[in-house]
């Protein structure tokens, strides 16, 4: 079984650009999460869908960031304009009803 | 919302002997403790987990303990060895209107000197 997919796995960016991070979930799981990983801040969750529904998006840092979840196979989250200070790693992770979750490898996004 | 304190930032021990990572929350209705474990490059991988209606769990050199009364769970990992250097992070997960979502502690970085 695949788990979840990520990509692309490393992502170099001008300040200022748009960059879009793509999450393929584990088959069947109905909950998909993002988070952010830094040194200064750990783990952050940023968003989490159910069944394709935003259901918690406080973690939002600001309006630069949007998630969307077109189907229950694919995920996106963007970023527009990217900022240094948005460099990190980014992973995805999905569930499948209850709270087992399971992590994809990342993103390591670095903005210059 | 739900806050989790992990201790030790770092824990540095000889091949052979127990490590011990400890966790406290703050939500009382919080009943799903995992426990991951993050090597260099990858994403966290859940090494195990605890429910509320669980005091232990062991699963080979790795066990948990919760004790909900005083809102704290624990990771002992015996007979360590070096491949088990990583970086151990400890959740929680609460009910109701936050189901779902999981809170995690800051990390350990584990290291295991042969």
């Amino acid at each position: 079984d695949a788990g979840v997919i990520q990509s692309p796995r490393h992502e170099v960016t001008e300040m200022g650009q748009e960059v879009t991070l793509r999450c393929k979930p584990i088959s069947g799981h109905d909950y998909l999460f993002w988070y952010r990983q830094t040194m200064m801040r750990g783990l952050e969750l940023l968003i989490y869908f159910n069944n394709n529904v935003p259901i918690d998006d406080s973690g939002m840092p600001e309006d630069r960031f949007s998630a969307k979840m077109p189907n229950a196979s694919f995920s996106t989250l963007k970023i527009q304009p990217s900022e240094p200070r948005d460099s990190a790693v980014y992973f995805c992770a999905s569930s499948l009803v209850s709270d087992t979750q399971y992590f994809g490898p990342g993103t390591r996004l670095t903005v210059l | 919302g739900e806050n989790v304190e992990q201790h030790p930032s770092t824990l540095s021990v000889q091949e052979g002997d127990s490590a011990v990572i400890k966790c406290t929350y703050s939500d009382s209705a919080s009943n799903y403790f995992p426990w991951y474990k993050q090597e260099l490059g990858k994403g966290p991988q859940l090494i195990i987990d605890i429910r509320s209606n669980v005091g232990e769990k062991k699963d080979q050199r790795i066990a948990v303990t919760l004790n909900k009364t005083a809102k704290h769970f624990s990771l002992h990992i015996t007979e360590t060895q070096p491949e088990d250097s990583a970086v151990y992070f400890c959740a929680a997960h609460a009910g109701g209107t936050s189901y779902g979502k999981l809170t995690f502690g800051q990390g350990t970085i584990l290291t295991v000197h042969p």
